[in-house]
């Protein structure tokens, strides 16, 4: 099963910040947080990753609770091509490859 | 650089038929895996490869089943077709243990 838990939809103006929450209560200490999104149709597309610390890359912010039970993910700036399934994953890294997902959460980006 | 390649992209099958699917990773990647996603069950792992060693699998019958070839070039097959196995099938390849990265899919339909 998957250790995450998420919103089943959002919805966000298109120009505004969207917040995705994830809940990861039963995280291990050598686990990270991914996300992935899916568009419709297509395989899922890497965003981000972190361990404890906040992240940043071109796509999105990765913020993670002190605790690291729950973390964020941020789009600054949404438009309509982020409307997606968002998929937020605990996994540990340079292991093996299997990831467990969950159902994730449809993003609406709202014109 | 090149992303992962699924061929075919579209396949239509009859029950009892099999079918033989495949993946090209990243140029460099050494691990592969497949993952099985329906509107029911959402994504879910099948197997993943390294090496041309079966390193995680999945809980799926043994109709399921793949490999991995020396330049990490990978094919999964099903055997005896169900209709259950109509699905988007997608590929992943990653450096083990780093993000995956997705292939388009290859989206099979059994009538």
């Amino acid at each position: 099963d998957a250790k995450t838990t998420q919103p089943p939809s959002m919805d966000c103006a298109e120009g505004r910040a969207a917040n995705l929450p994830c809940n990861h209560s039963t995280i291990s200490g050598n686990e990270y947080v991914y996300w992935y999104r899916q568009i419709h149709s297509q395989g899922p597309q890497y965003i981000i990753h972190g361990l404890k610390n906040n992240e940043t890359n071109e796509m999105a912010s990765l913020i993670i609770t002190e605790d690291r039970k729950s973390s964020t993910l941020i789009l600054p700036h949404a438009t309509l091509r982020d409307t997606a399934v968002y998929y937020c994953i605990v996994r540990v890294e340079n292991r093996d490859d299997k990831i467990i997902f969950g159902k994730g959460t449809r993003l609406h980006i709202l014109p | 650089k090149a992303g992962v390649t699924q061929t075919p992209r579209y396949l239509i099958k009859t029950r009892g038929q099999q079918v033989t699917l495949s993946c090209s990773p990243i140029s460099g990647h050494r691990s592969v895996s497949w993952y099985q996603q329906t509107p029911g069950q959402g994504l879910q792992f099948l197997f993943e490869y390294f090496s041309e060693t079966q390193r995680n699998k999945g809980n799926f019958p043994g109709r399921f089943s793949g490999r991995q070839f020396s330049n990490s070039r990978s094919e999964m097959n099903v055997s005896t077709l169900e209709l259950g196995d109509s699905a988007l099938y997608l590929c992943a390849s990653s450096a083990l243990g780093a993000e995956q990265y997705f292939g388009p899919g290859t989206r099979l339909t059994v009538t």
